[in-house]
């Protein structure tokens, strides 16, 4: 069973550049395809984007100027920057995967990031 | 852009009773539906695919129905764990994909 976990700084600073790492364990990271979601607090769930282990993306329309996700093989995991951040994308940050691409089957625990001087 | 509509907001049902929660897509996106269940303080986690499958260990009392547009899951009795927030989300047309806003099941 695919297991995934999210890692990276708790605190950004407003205009810098939010990184985070999800390491897949439990299975190949070229099995699935792989998203970022974000959930501000108190909200719903908003689809950031996702890659494929051969480096495919696609990503959401309102953050696409600002998103990059990318896929290190080697080591099972995949990444996600986001740039430019303001107080709006505090949020808890969510690595998922599916077998298709935007089906979810498994999601990480997420991580808590606030923007924030 | 797909817009997914849940109703009710909020949900108030007692335990043992039978749950009935609804989701509108705003254009067709055939079967390909999926509803996830987040309990206070966890990640999601999927409960059904398809608009119809059970995901895997997921209980029988959990069904979901509806293709096209309107969309439907049923908790058949509802068990004090199953108090949560429920979203749908499409995959069927993306960039990008969308989640309902979500409904909050409390205890009556």
């Amino acid at each position: 069973q695919v297991q995934l976990q999210e890692s990276g700084p708790g605190l950004v600073k407003p205009s810098e550049t939010l990184s985070l790492t999800c390491t897949v364990s439990g299975g190949s990271i070229s099995s699935y395809y792989w998203s970022w979601i974000r959930q501000p607090p108190g909200k719903g769930l908003e689809w950031i984007g996702y890659i494929y282990y051969s480096g495919s993306t696609n990503y959401n329309p309102s953050l696409k100027s600002r998103v990059t996700i990318a896929v290190d093989t080697p080591k099972n995991q995949f990444s996600l920057k986001l740039s430019s951040v303001t107080a709006a994308d505090t949020a808890v940050y969510y690595c998922a995967g599916g077998p298709t691409v935007a089906l979810i089957f498994a999601w990480g625990q997420g991580t808590l990031v606030t923007v924030s001087s | 852009e797909i817009v997914m509509t849940q109703s009710p907001a909020t949900l108030s049902v007692s335990p043992g009773e039978r749950a009935t929660l609804s989701c509108r897509a705003s254009q067709s996106i055939s079967n390909n539906l999926a509803w996830h269940q987040q309990r206070p303080g966890q990640a999601p986690r999927l409960l059904i695919f398809g608009a119809s499958t059970r995901a895997t260990g997921i209980p029988a009392r959990f069904s979901g129905s509806g293709s096209g547009t309107e969309f439907t899951l049923t908790i058949s009795s509802l068990q004090s764990e199953d108090f949560a927030v429920y979203y749908c989300q499409q995959y069927n047309s993306w960039p990008p994909v969308t989640f309902g806003q979500g409904t909050k099941v409390e205890i009556k």
